[in-house]
């Protein structure tokens, strides 16, 4: 069936480093891609999507390209302050109308001063 | 506008007992989500409205867990006879049509304890 896989966590880095989040899907056709973000305490919200290939999803610095090639939809940032500490899930939708969101496991992100 | 709200936000519970979380959608949004997300398990996708109707259902644990819709708008999510496993954070979404390219709001949770 259809999934999501990403990096394991927990994730630590000092500020200023380069940030990337490894995710690869597997889904037939042309799923929608997305990036959400659960900061501690906080409900989840979405970071960014990209809904074809080659499509580039961006906001608050962060990055992620559909590539379609290698099923993979990576989030990268190059310089990570400590608010963005939070756990990131990648997710798809599938090509189908009407469709529930499919989530990885998270990933754990910590970013030290 | 308001995001999606849910209530309560936290419940405590005896095993045994029914319980009934709350989910008001964002205006306008036509489809509907139930999620759970626990410890071990991630995020696991529960049920999906649109409009009243629950076209797919596949995520429901077990028949203790059911779902309703009403008027388009607010959501009733009920366990009966809880058990400890059913201790998770339930979260509740919506999206404007509900289509594979649309955002979903998720709402802030109810996290759901049974002793």
């Amino acid at each position: 069936g259809d999934s999501v896989t990403q990096m394991e966590g927990p994730v630590t880095l000092s500020e200023e480093a380069f940030l990337t989040i490894n995710c690869t899907y597997t889904a037939t056709g042309y799923p929608s891609l997305f990036w959400y973000v659960q900061y501690p305490g906080e409900g989840l919200q979405l970071l960014l999507k990209a809904t074809k290939a080659d499509d580039k999803g961006s906001n608050k610095g962060f990055e992620a390209t559909y590539r379609k090639e290698t099923t993979s939809f990576h989030l990268e940032k190059g310089s990570v302050q400590v608010s963005d500490s939070a756990v990131y899930f990648c997710a798809l939708s599938r090509e189908t109308s009407y469709d529930k969101v499919i989530f990885g496991p998270g990933t754990s992100l910590s970013v030290i001063p | 506008g308001a995001g999606v709200s849910q209530s309560p936000s936290n419940k405590v519970t005896e095993k045994g007992k029914d319980v009934e979380l709350r989910c008001d959608p964002i205006s306008g949004h036509t489809a509907l989500y139930w999620y759970r997300q626990s410890l071990g398990q991630g995020l696991e996708f529960l049920i999906y409205f649109q409009g009243n109707s629950a076209p797919d259902k596949s995520g429901l644990p077990s028949d203790r867990f059911s779902a309703e819709r009403t008027g388009g708008s607010v959501s009733t999510l009920t366990i009966q006879r809880t058990q400890q496993e059913d201790s998770a954070v339930y979260l509740c979404a919506s999206s404007f049509l509900g289509q594979s390219t649309d955002t979903q709001y998720f709402g802030p949770g109810t996290r759901l304890t049974v002793l």
